[in-house]
Parts: C-alpha cells; structure tokens; sequence
C-alpha cells in the first residue's frame, strides 16, 4: 500500500521560510515523480509544482506564483520529498499535499495523496 | 489553459442521476483529463484517469466521457456517500504543468 506522509507545516511570519517533507512507502520511491498540490483554506486545488526521478533527469518544475522562491528536492536514500519555501506571503496559507501519478503515466492523474499539512502564513 | 467547471453547485437527492461538466480554454489531450472527488477534511481522491478510464477501486456509476475542450463526469445513481466537491483537471506539457478547474459542489437537495 503506498502511504505519503507530509509533515513540517505550522504558522510563520510574512517573509520567513518553512520546510515540508513528504516521507513515501509502498512504492519504488527513486522511480517517481512527485508533485506538491495545495489548498487554501475553503478554495479549490493549485498545483505548486513536481520533481522527477533521477533516471529521469531529476528536473524540477514549478506554478507560476512560487517560481523562484520554492525549491522541490528529494532523498531518495530516505524515500523522502520536500518543499523548502522562502519569502514566504500570506497567500501562500494552504495545505499543503505531496502527491504523485506513481503507476499511470506523466500527467495521467494524481493516483496517491498524503493527509496533507497546514501552513499558515501570518503575522 | 483555463478549466472551467459547470455547475458550481448541483443540489440532488440519492438515486438521481448526476451530470458534471468541465470546458478547457484549448484543447486538451484526452491522456491528461482526470476528475477527482474531495469530501471535506479529507485529500482528494482520484476518480478518472484518461478522461473515461475508472481509477483502482472506483465504482462503475462512475463514468467519464468526452474529448477536445468538453468533458463530463457522470455518477449514475447518486449513493449519499457521494456527496462531495468534484474537481476536473488537464496536464499541460509545454510548459509542464497542471491546472484544476474550480470545483462542483454536490450536495444533497
């Protein structure tokens, strides 16, 4: 059964930074490609961006509004993915979902979900 | 590309039949249509993949149809569990990215 499970969500202030990871199990995680999706609160779903496998190239992609201040990494020694946010604005408030397509094809569909996290950028 | 959901809100009883429908802005791939199903404190969960194609699990009342820019999820015979917020949405490759639609509410009339 594959299980993703976020964690590291909490409240910080405008500007400050914050560090989700996503720990995987059930799947052969060096092979997938993972994404991170969030949802502010009572909004629809925005997808924040994915990192594909190293045998893939390990390249990252990211939504338009984080570009440039989110970093996507993995450790695929530790089955772990993560989301090192920076400057971060309070409409960045969401939760926070590691998600991946692991056994359909690259834009296939989001197949596994975590429990999601919750980030709360406030004063 | 732009999804745009259609109703926002759909009010049924149990056994009706549902209809939702999603429009893309430009067409999209039929390979890179999925509809998921959201029930509140809980993540989404996917539905249909390939635009007609049921995820593990799924049950057949649900069924999804469509190509280009117009899309449908139908659930045949509404069980309460089904009451939900329904989202639809398309992969783009160049640039890669995704985009949902804004969401159905359907709730029980």
């Amino acid at each position: 059964e594959v299980q993703l499970v976020e964690s590291g969500g909490g409240l910080v202030k405008p500007g400050g930074s914050l560090r989700l990871s996503c720990a995987a199990s059930g799947l052969t995680f060096s092979n997938a490609w993972m994404n991170w999706v969030r949802q502010a609160p009572g909004k629809g779903l925005e997808w924040v961006g994915r990192i594909k496998s190293k045998s893939d190239g390990g390249t990252t992609d990211y939504a338009a509004p984080v570009k440039g201040r989110f970093t996507i990494s993995r450790d695929d020694s530790k089955n772990t993915l993560y989301l090192q946010m920076n400057s971060l604005k309070t409409e960045d408030t969401a939760v926070y979902y590691c998600t991946t397509e692991y056994g359909l094809w690259s834009g296939g569909g989001f197949q596994y979900w975590g429990q999601g996290t919750l980030v709360t950028v406030s004063s | 590309i732009v999804l745009t959901q259609s109703p926002g809100t759909l009010s049924l009883s149990p056994g009706e039949r549902a209809t939702l429908s999603c429009w893309a802005s430009q067409s999209v791939s039929s390979s890179y249509l999925a509809w998921y199903q959201q029930k509140p404190g809980q993540a989404p969960r996917l539905l249909i993949y390939g635009a007609s194609s049921r995820a593990t699990g799924i049950p057949d009342r649900f069924s999804g149809s469509g190509s280009g820019t117009d899309f449908t999820l139908t659930i045949s015979r509404l069980e309460p569990e089904d009451f939900a917020v329904y989202y639809c949405q398309q992969y783009g490759r160049s640039p890669p990215m995704y985009t949902f639609g804004q969401g159905t509410k359907l709730e029980i009339k």
